[in-house]
């Protein structure tokens, strides 16, 4: 079936480090990738998406790469800040019945600490 | 401002005292659903909807129930609340429901049943 599978967290960066956040999937069909971001006491929000092979998805400094060989969408932003500290998911879209539809499988999310 | 707003944020109660989690949206989307957020599980579907008076099972159906009369809401119904449907609850929704569709989350729901 559809999974999706996250590098286990937690993550501790200091400020202005690199940040890869690793996503590989397991799907039939096209899904549509996601990153949702987790702030303290919220819920989520999309952070980036890519709907077909070869497309990068980019906000805020983060990007990820929709890589169909690999089924890997891994997530990077080249100089991290204090407000990145969050809570991030990888999701796909489910094609288990058939199409790409709404309903979203979840990794079990990533930890990331930032100190300054 | 367009958002999904979820009511109660904290709830305490007991086991079998039958409960309504309300989920509403302005945004006119007609695709709305339920997660649960269980530490070390990430989030799991309970209930979608794809529009008014459709409704289906997601992954983890059991001990749940909804409804959908109207577009804008989409109520999560626990019957007979057990401890473990402790777990943090969001409501969501789209535009359309298709696989590239944005999904906006609501800021949760946190349940505990004793």
């Amino acid at each position: 079936g559809n999974s999706v599978t996250q590098m286990e967290g937690p993550v501790t960066l200091s400020e202005e480090a690199f940040l890869t956040i690793n996503c590989t999937y397991t799907a039939t069909g096209y899904p549509s990738l996601f990153w949702y971001v987790q702030y303290p006491g919220e819920g989520l929000q999309l952070l980036l998406k890519a709907t077909k092979a070869d497309d990068k998805g980019s906000n805020k400094g983060f990007e990820a790469t929709y890589r169909k060989e690999t089924t890997s969408f891994h997530l990077e932003k080249g100089s991290v800040q204090v407000s990145d500290s969050a809570v991030y998911f990888c999701a796909l879209s489910d094609t288990r019945y058939g199409g790409s539809q709404g309903n979203l499988i979840f990794g079990k999310g990533t930890k990331l600490s930032v100190k300054p | 401002e367009a958002q999904v707003t979820q009511n109660p944020r904290y709830l305490i109660t007991v086991t079998g005292k039958k409960l309504t989690v309300t989920c509403s949206q302005n945004m006119n989307h007609e695709y709305m659903s339920w997660y649960r957020q269980d530490p070390g599980l990430g989030l799991r579907q309970i209930y979608y909807s794809m529009n008014v008076e459709v409704t289906d099972k997601g992954d983890v159906p059991e001990g749940y129930k909804v409804s959908r009369k109207e577009k804008r809401n989409f109520p999560l119904i626990l019957e007979s609340p057990s401890p473990n449907q402790t777990s943090l609850y969001f409501c969501a929704s789209s535009f359309r429901g298709h696989g590239g569709d944005t999904q906006y989350f609501g800021p949760g729901t946190r349940l505990t049943v004793l």
